[in-house]
């Protein structure tokens, strides 16, 4: 079946860094948009990057411009993030997410992983 | 950046009746929003996209409507496991925005 799951999350110093992966299985993951969102302890969803699914557009959140990178790697059907500089505020619990529409753009999330807990502090 | 109010914030309702949530968008995003419903515990699961589209497997209970910056989620008639938090968001524009979350909780 269709299936996205995380790892990579844990608890970090302010300043560190935190790649944090996202498994896909079940659909041709080469041909599908991927986002990364994250819901703070208590509070709302927050989305925070996209990549296209040929590798040609990304873009990220403006709390996360510049410190996060997303990335793929279609060989492993993984996507990933690189969390650089990271920050207390950046406390969540990351979720990858997958767009819905084949080669194109749709702009929802119609299947999520289980997420993943960062925590920063220190 | 389109910000999306959702209300009420809490909404207190009995098994088998109707409850119908509003989410306003600070713009217009065309019919581009989406509706997620979030269980405690779990991630979200997509209900309706293109503000009125149910996704694959959800009950027709659940209906969306709306344009521009006005939309509604609707439960027809509400089931048990239907009582948890609601997320609208758009994707008219970049940033992707959700809304702060409506929560359906047991009257």
């Amino acid at each position: 079946q269709v299936q996205l799951v995380e790892s990579g999350g844990g608890v970090v110093q302010p300043g560190e860094s935190l790649r944090l992966s996202c498994e896909a299985s079940g659909f041709t993951f080469s041909k599908y948009n991927m986002n990364w969102v994250r819901q703070a302890p208590g509070k709302g969803l927050e989305w925070v990057a996209f990549m296209r699914y040929d590798g040609n557009n990304k873009y990220y959140a403006d709390s996360v411009q510049g410190r996060f990178t997303i990335s793929k790697d279609n060989s492993k059907n993984t996507l990933y993030l690189q969390m650089n500089s990271l920050k207390t505020e950046d406390t969540a619990v990351y979720y990858c997410a997958k767009d819905p529409a084949v080669a194109a753009y749709s702009g929802s999330f119609d299947i999520w992983g289980q997420g993943t807990m960062v925590t920063v502090s220190s | 950046e389109i910000v999306l109010t959702q209300s009420p914030a809490t909404l207190s309702a009995s098994p088998g009746e109707r409850a119908t949530l509003s989410c306003r968008a600070s713009q217009s995003v065309s019919i581009n929003l989406a509706w997620y419903q979030q269980k405690r515990g779990q991630a979200p699961r997509l209900l309706i996209y293109g503000a009125s589209t149910r996704a694959t497997g959800i009950p027709a209970r659940f209906s969306g409507s709306g344009s521009g910056t006005e939309f509604t989620l609707s439960i027809s008639s509400l089931q048990s496991e239907d009582f948890a938090v609601y997320y609208c968001q758009q994707y008219n524009n970049w940033p992707r925005t959700f809304g702060q979350g409506t929560t359906v909780e047991i009257k």
